[in-house]
């Protein structure tokens, strides 16, 4: 069985650009969960996604967006790029939501801002 | 004070001995607990899950949870320098969703040949 994909592996962007990440599930997962990793804060979580809808939405501004489509795949956008949002952008995917179904993570998507 | 506290180390240890990872919390609520093993450069690998206070054993790893401390362990039998990676705990609240992993901020170890 395939596990998370994440897309694309590394990013450089420059500051004030947005940037889509990519993230497909492993197949019948319908959960979506979307963390950011730096050295400093460690695991971060940003939002998950169940069913196309938003459930769970973690401290992070406005600029950061996310979706999910009906085949659960989904994408994270960050508008207004800064320097502090050089992380490792990782997507986790679940059976369903709630914490008796674990995450399986993807290799994440390594964002750097210039 | 962070929800969920883990010595980030680094540990090292030789190969073949058993290696201990420990995490504590505050949050009474937490029920669900997890270890992943984080390669460099990987996303996190889960390890172990379990849910309430007890023991879970698979092969060379074991994971304790104890709630009436608020304590979690992993064990590392035999361990293995493909054992040397981070390793971060993680726990839940609530199987009702809504509720989001707490990671702790991990514990470097590495196995010496």
């Amino acid at each position: 069985k395939a596990g998370v994909t994440q897309t694309p592996r590394y990013l450089i962007k420059t500051r004030g650009q947005q940037v889509t990440l990519s993230c497909s599930p492993i197949s019948g997962h319908r959960s979506v969960s979307w963390y950011q990793q730096t050295p400093g804060q460690g695991l971060q979580f940003l939002f998950e996604y169940f069913s196309e809808t938003q459930r769970n939405k973690g401290n992070f501004p406005g600029r950061f967006s996310g979706r999910q489509f009906s085949n659960s795949r989904s994408e994270m956008n960050v508008s207004t790029l800064e320097l502090g949002d050089s992380a490792l952008y990782l997507c986790a995917s679940s059976l369903w939501t709630g914490g008796d179904s674990p995450l399986h993570f993807g290799n994440g998507t390594r964002l750097t801002v210039t | 004070q962070k929800e969920v506290e883990q010595d980030p180390g680094p540990l090292s240890v030789p190969e073949g001995a058993i290696v201990s990872l420990n995490c504590t919390y505050s949050n009474s609520a937490f029920q669900y607990f997890m270890w992943y093993r984080q390669y460099s450069r990987k996303g996190p690998e889960l390890l172990m899950y379990t849910y309430s206070s007890g023991n879970k054993e698979d092969g060379r790893f074991t994971a304790q949870v104890d709630k009436s401390s608020k304590y979690i362990s992993l064990f590392i039998r035999d361990s293995q320098p493909s054992d040397s990676a981070t390793y971060l705990c993680a726990m839940s609240a609530s199987n009702f969703g809504n509720e989001k992993l707490t990671f702790g901020t991990g514990t470097r170890l590495t196995i010496i040949p």
